[in-house]
């Protein structure tokens, strides 16, 4: 059984930059989400995509979109990049519905904006 | 969204067992009650999770009084190793944990 894994691992991007993180969901899940984690706190939702749609997000703005593709992996994009979206990005995977299962995570992507 | 309230740190010596206490009162009747560990720069590892009463596996416990308004993680014998955040996540499974709040966990220092 193949985990969640994310890339890349680490990234430097300058303020005003674009950026797009990459997950692979973990074998049989069909749910992902992303979690943006500063410094010291817990991880906060970003949102969620099931069936290659948005369905459910957190307090973020626009800027923060992501992709589902037909293989359960997603992709989170960050468009005008602010100091503060400095952190650990997080990916998580899971089976929704009937008999569902946990999120697993991804060891996540360390994102720093200059 | 059930809000979860733990304690913010706790400390342990090799070899102790450590139970750590979550309240959740507001916790719906589809949620389920799972628990995660972190080390620095990792995403969350899966501990345990459960519904009711009492579920075990081969690291830890977790004990659900009847009303579910808590619930207390137990770590048998801890190790060094097992330094870390812990975080008390209450959620709906068949819905994939939307929107699922994390706290600021527990941080547990273990010693020699």
């Amino acid at each position: 059984e193949t985990g969640v894994t994310q890339s890349p691992t680490h990234l430097i991007k300058t303020r005003g930059q674009q950026v797009t993180l990459r997950c692979s969901s973990q074998s049989g899940h069909n749910t992902v989400s992303w979690y943006q984690q500063a410094l010291g706190q817990g991880p906060q939702f970003i949102f969620q995509y099931y069936r290659e749609e948005e369905n459910g997000r957190g307090n973020f703005p626009p800027r923060f979109s992501g992709l589902q593709f037909p293989n359960y992996s997603s992709e989170l994009n960050v468009n005008a990049l602010e100091l503060d979206d400095s952190a650990l990005y997080l990916c998580a995977s899971s089976l929704s519905g009937q008999g569902g299962s946990p999120l697993h995570f991804g060891n996540g992507t360390r994102l720093t904006v200059t | 969204l059930a809000k979860t309230t733990q304690p913010i740190s706790m400390d342990s010596y090799e070899g102790q067992e450590v139970n750590i206490t979550c309240s959740h009162n507001n916790i719906a009747t589809n949620d389920y009650i799972t628990w995660y560990q972190q080390f620095p720069s990792q995403g969350p590892r899966f501990i345990i999770q459960g519904y009711k009463t009492k579920v075990t596996n081969e690291v830890a416990s977790l004990f659900i009084p009847a009303d579910r308004k808590s619930s207390t993680l137990s770590l048998p014998r801890v190790s060094l190793s097992d330094t870390a955040v812990y975080y008390c996540l209450v959620g709906d499974m068949n819905t994939g944990f939307q929107k699922l709040v994390f706290g600021t966990g527990t941080r547990l220092l273990v010693s020699p």
